[in-house]
């Protein structure tokens, strides 16, 4: 079974500390996304990249880096975090510019 | 700009059918999807359409028309699993996904 796996299911922070969020799929996927979604408002892409070492700004990416250095893995990290960005955070990846996206089970942070 | 549109939230009894619709804006069209997501879980895809008409899969079918931006998701013989949220996603020139907010789905037994 395909799979798209993050590291953490549930994780809490406090204000300022760095936050590395993994995110690892298994199916040789060339694209991968981080999103965040909070209620009432959807899936807000944060970074997107569509091959190793490569990466690229989505809608709202203030606040945060990314890093691919093996195709398998795209970490989202948040260098300091703020309790703004408390909220759900997804990773998603796809073989193909026309195919749907996979995603992983999430990862509820919490900045306190 | 960009837009995906769709209720916020509908209830339907259990057995019964129900449509969810969606409209969309986006610069460039490449297809239309349809999610599901659970309380609490990841996204799960249910449909791709890039053609206007009718595809149907089992309990759920999905329509688009193109020349109106519209797309339904329908659900029959409602079962209680049912209940979950459901996100239509618009893919734009860019082959970047443009999400609604969602649509929560109640089923009432």
């Amino acid at each position: 079974d395909v799979k798209v796996t993050q590291s953490s299911r549930y994780l809490v922070k406090r204000t300022g500390e760095k936050v590395f969020l993994e995110c690892v799929q298994d199916m040789d996927h060339e694209n991968m996304f981080w999103y965040r979604q909070d209620p009432g408002l959807g899936l807000r892409l944060i970074y997107f990249s569509y091959d190793v070492k490569m990466k690229e700004k989505g809608d709202i990416p203030e606040g945060y880096s990314v890093s691919r250095e093996k195709k398998e893995r795209f970490s989202l990290i948040l260098e300091s975090a703020s309790t703004n960005q408390t909220s759900m955070y997804l990773c998603a990846s796809r073989s193909g510019f026309n195919y749907g996206y996979t995603f992983g089970s999430g990862t509820r942070l919490t900045v306190v | 700009g960009q837009n995906i549109d769709q209720p916020t939230e509908m209830t339907a009894t259990e057995g019964a059918i129900v449509q969810i619709n969606c409209t969309y804006q986006t610069s460039g069209f490449n297809g239309l999807f349809w999610y599901q997501q659970h309380a609490g879980e990841a996204p799960t895809f249910l449909s791709y359409n890039v053609l206007d008409g009718l595809e149907e899969k089992g309990r759920f079918s999905s329509f688009l028309s193109r020349s109106k931006g519209y797309s339904y998701l329908l659900l029959k013989e409602l079962q209680m699993k049912d209940s979950a949220s459901y996100l239509c996603a618009g893919m734009d020139s860019n082959y970047q996904l443009i999400w609604g907010a969602g649509t929560k789905l109640i089923i009432k037994p």
